[in-house]
């Protein structure tokens, strides 16, 4: 079946450090890609996306890049901010028209 | 444009009772996911609903139940609660329904069960 593996947290970084947080996954056919953000209190956002092999979806200075020969969609920053401090959730649509999430990944910064 | 609104934001029951939460999607948004998170599981689907037709369905009892209104509003129910049912639950909507298309999440609505 479909699924997503992520990284376990939390991952605490001092401001400006460089962030990796990995994301494998399985699915038959092609499936889509995401990273999904939730800050405190709030539902989840779409944070970046990409459809199909070797696309790299970027926002807010994340990136992602969709590796089909490795199964891994890792997200990272290059210099992570206080603001960034938050739950990071891979998802795949897989086979069906659904999302399969990841467990979450907590991200906390520290001055 | 107001975002996804779920109610009420906390809900505090008994097991045995049964519960109603409520989902608005956003306006034109036409289907409306539901998800519940919890800490050892993380995030798991339930059910998807199009133009007031289930799409699909997550690997829940029959005890999950849900619907949606001509106007898109959904609503899902849990009867006869348990323990392990104590979650956040998500509500998601998108314009239509397919794989790429970009998902809205409203708040939630944390439901205790004691």
């Amino acid at each position: 079946g479909d699924s997503v593996t992520q990284m376990e947290g939390p991952v605490t970084l001092s401001e400006e450090a460089f962030l990796t947080i990995n994301c494998t996954y399985t699915a038959t056919g092609y499936p889509s890609l995401f990273w999904y953000v939730q800050y405190p209190g709030e539902g989840l956002q779409l944070l970046l996306k990409a459809t199909k092999a070797d696309d790299k979806g970027s926002n807010k200075g994340f990136e992602a890049t969709y590796r089909k020969e490795t199964t891994s969609f890792h997200l990272e920053k290059g210099s992570v901010q206080v603001s960034d401090s938050a739950v990071y959730f891979c998802a795949n649509t897989g086979t069906a028209s659904k999302l399969t999430f990841g467990t979450g990944t907590r991200l906390q910064v520290t001055l | 444009k107001a975002g996804v609104t779920q109610t009420p934001r906390y809900l505090i029951k008994t097991r045995g009772q049964q519960v109603t939460l409520s989902c608005s999607p956003i306006s034109g948004h036409r289907s409306v996911s539901w998800y519940q998170q919890t800490p050892g599981q993380g995030l798991q689907f339930l059910f998807e609903y199009f133009s007031e037709t289930q799409r699909n369905k997550g690997n829940f009892p029959g005890r999950f139940s849900g619907r949606q209104f001509s106007n898109s509003r959904s609503e899902m129910n849990v009867s006869t609660l348990e323990l392990g049912d104590s979650a956040l639950y998500l509500c998601a909507s998108s314009l239509l329904s397919g794989v790429n298309e970009k998902l809205f999440f409203g708040s939630g609505t944390q439901l205790s069960v004691l």
